[in-house]
């Protein structure tokens, strides 16, 4: 079973469209989170969810919509994409006493 | 603010080699630190973290680090390197799991 799934793995898109990437996890963690990693690699994060609730939202546009229907799933919903927001979007989920992230596979985002 | 910088892009070693990987920090309080490592196409496994105590870390796949106040550094080593290690390794800082701001990575190349 994979512990954090992410769906899809690789999404093409045209400029414009409005897309969703959905994120799952099975460890039962109370904290979620999106990253973005750009071309070069560079991970910054995007928003983080405490059993359903915003807790952190750093400065993304506000085209990007974070949805956490229960503490198990964080979705990415973005809307009028754009050239820029091509890139690499990793979901993550941790809890306090176990220690680091546990990350998903990533969905790799090309907008053409 | 905290921050984390990996002075090396790209380092290249000989299998069976040793391999040290530099990150240093800046952060206001007792720093939270991880090492991550990113196979090409996967996402970020947690390779080892420093919390408190034993300023000296052991993790997985044969990998250590050792955490110095003084010199707000936190390197990764390895004392024989393998083929299997090439991949790009984040350092990160936070308090806790939360926030975790990341290094720009460094890419490690293994030579046959």
């Amino acid at each position: 079973d994979t512990a954090v799934s992410q769906t899809p793995k690789y999404l093409v898109t045209q400029m414009g469209n409005d897309k969703s990437i959905k994120c799952e996890q099975n460890l039962g963690h109370d904290t979620m989170y999106w990253y973005k990693q750009d071309s070069k690699k560079f991970l910054k994060i995007m928003f983080s969810y405490n059993n359903k609730e915003l807790i952190i939202n750093e400065t993304v546009p506000n085209r990007f919509s974070p949805k956490s229907p229960d503490k198990a799933h964080l979705n990415l919903h973005i809307n009028s994409l754009e050239l820029g927001d091509s890139a690499v979007y990793f979901c993550a989920s941790s809890q306090p006493t176990s220690g680091g992230y546990t990350f998903g596979s990533g969905t790799r985002l090309t907008v053409v | 603010a905290q921050s984390v910088t990996q002075p090396d892009i790209h380092i290249t070693v000989s299998e069976g080699a040793s391999l040290e990987l530099r990150c240093n920090y800046s952060y206001g309080a007792t720093p939270y630190l991880f090492w991550y490592v990113q196979s090409p196409g996967q996402g970020l496994q947690l390779l080892l973290k420093y919390f408190s105590g034993d300023t000296l870390v052991q993790g997985i796949k044969g990998f250590e680090a050792e955490f110095k106040r003084s010199q707000s550094s936190f390197n990764l080593r390895k004392p024989s390197v393998h083929w299997s290690d090439a991949a790009e390794y984040f350092c990160a800082v936070g308090a806790r799991e939360n926030k975790l701001s990341f290094g720009a990575g460094t890419t490690v190349t293994v030579r046959a």
